[in-house]
């Protein structure tokens, strides 16, 4: 079946550093693909999304550009900030599956003053 | 405009019990999914309803039951609790049809003791 593999963390940075999560996929077809945000104590946030190969996503300084030949989805950010701090999940999903999400096992980033 | 609420927020119950969590999907859209979150993992898939009916399911036994309302709104019930129940569990709802986007409610947190 389909699945996502992520980076391990704890990931834990410095404010203005550069930040890389990687996340590869395993999927049949043509996947859409999705990053999203997990603040303490809050549900999940959409943060980016792609839907084709090449096609680049990007919010809030976060980007991330659907790989199909290394079936990737790394996310990437400039400059972090504390806020910034939060579990990252990489996720899938094809329309003929009608909307069902399969998430990777998630990204905690810690960004130090 | 509210967003995808749900209810209650934490719940604990006693091995054996069964429990129903509820959700109210963001305005307009007429899907609603259920995923489980255990500590530290990604959220897994549990069962998608449209129109009322489920439409997708995950790999959950029988003990997971849902439904949905005419007013789109969903439950989830669980019966016979185990302790390996405790998790976090999280509504999305999404507009039926082509779009992929779905947004998640903040949660439940059920601990079975």
């Amino acid at each position: 079946g389909d699945s996502v593999t992520q980076m391990e963390g704890p990931v834990t940075l410095s404010e203005e550093a550069f930040l890389t999560i990687n996340c590869t996929y395993t999927a049949t077809g043509y996947p859409s693909l999705f990053w999203y945000v997990q603040y303490p104590g809050e549900g999940l946030q959409l943060l980016l999304k792609a839907t084709k190969a090449d096609d680049k996503g990007s919010n809030k300084g976060f980007e991330a550009t659907y790989r199909k030949e290394t079936t990737s989805f790394h996310l990437e950010k400039g400059s972090v900030q504390v806020s910034d701090s939060a579990v990252y999940f990489c996720a899938l999903t094809k329309g003929a599956a009608g909307n069902k999400l399969t998430f990777g096992g998630g990204t905690r980033v810690l960004v130090k003053p | 405009d509210a967003g995808v609420t749900q209810s209650p927020t934490h719940l604990i119950k006693t091995r054996g019990q069964q429990v129903t969590l509820r959700c109210s999907p963001k305005s307009g859209h007429d899907t609603v999914s259920w995923y489980q979150q255990a500590l530290g993992q990604g959220p897994q898939f549990i069962f998608q309803y449209y129109e009322e009916e489920e439409r997708q399911r995950g790999n959950f036994p029988d003990r997971f039951s849902g439904h949905q309302f005419p007013n789109y709104s969903s439950e989830l019930n669980v019966n016979a609790l185990l302790l390996g129940d405790s998790a976090l569990y999280l509504c999305a709802s999404s507009p039926g049809g082509i779009s992929y986007e779905q947004y998640f409610g903040p949660g439940t947190r059920l601990t079975v003791t």
